[in-house]
């Protein structure tokens, strides 16, 4: 099956420091999205971004389908940033929906 | 627009018994997708249904089991637990089947004692 790495695994910066989190998947997909975990555990839609740029506020993602990976930008960081960034890949023939990576765990101090 | 709720919140079983989860997708959505988040194992896909028929199954024993309902409301059931299954069950809608937004609900923590 489709495999899908996340990178870094961990992350702390000083609240009012920018981020890239990185995010590569092994074959074409047909679909990307970027969610946010919250301390409660619900997974919050930051992007839908199968290809392309888009922003939103301070975050911003970009996807280079035809070289694999996505990266997600977090600018001006604040400690409510904090909690754990999940990439997630859809491929219509994979026989899965969603096809999450590890995620990468943000700690933004004050 | 209310979004994905799912019931109950919280759970506690022993080994042995069977549970059943139950979630309500956004009004209109047809599809709903269930995963499986443990630390061990990440996020998982368990199964997606789509105008109450399967749609994919995702790498889970036939303990685990789901269905929908005509109102797209969907149950999954996982039978004989065991302390593995001890785990937080995302739901997730969208409106269509695949190349779509999907999005979560707040997700039922399982204990398994």
């Amino acid at each position: 099956g489709i495999q899908v790495e996340q990178s870094p695994p961990d992350l702390i910066l000083q609240e009012g420091a920018n981020s890239t989190l990185r995010c590569n998947f092994s074959d074409s997909v047909n679909n990307l999205q970027w969610f946010h975990q919250n301390p409660w555990g619900q997974l919050i839609n930051l992007f839908y971004i199968p290809s392309g740029t888009k922003q939103n506020g301070r975050l911003s993602a970009t996807t280079v389908a035809t070289e694999r990976y996505s990266l997600l930008y977090i600018s001006s960081s604040q400690t409510t940033d904090s909690g754990v960034y999940f990439c997630a890949v859809e491929k219509e023939t994979s026989g899965s929906r969603l096809t999450f990576g590890e995620g990468t765990q943000l700690t933004v101090n004050p | 627009k209310a979004g994905v709720t799912q019931t109950p919140r919280y759970l506690i079983k022993t080994r042995g018994q069977q549970v059943t989860l139950s979630c309500s997708p956004i009004s209109g959505h047809r599809s709903v997708s269930w995963y499986q988040q443990t630390p061990g194992q990440g996020l998982q896909f368990l199964f997606e249904y789509f105008s109450e028929t399967q749609r994919n199954k995702g790498n889970f024993p036939g303990r685990f089991s789901g269905r929908q309902f005509s109102n797209s409301r969907s149950e999954m059931n996982v039978s004989t637990l065991e302390l593995g299954d001890s785990a937080l069950y995302l739901c997730a809608s969208s409106w269509r089947a695949w190349q779509e937004t999907q999005y979560f609900g707040p997700g039922t923590r399982l204990l398994v004692l």
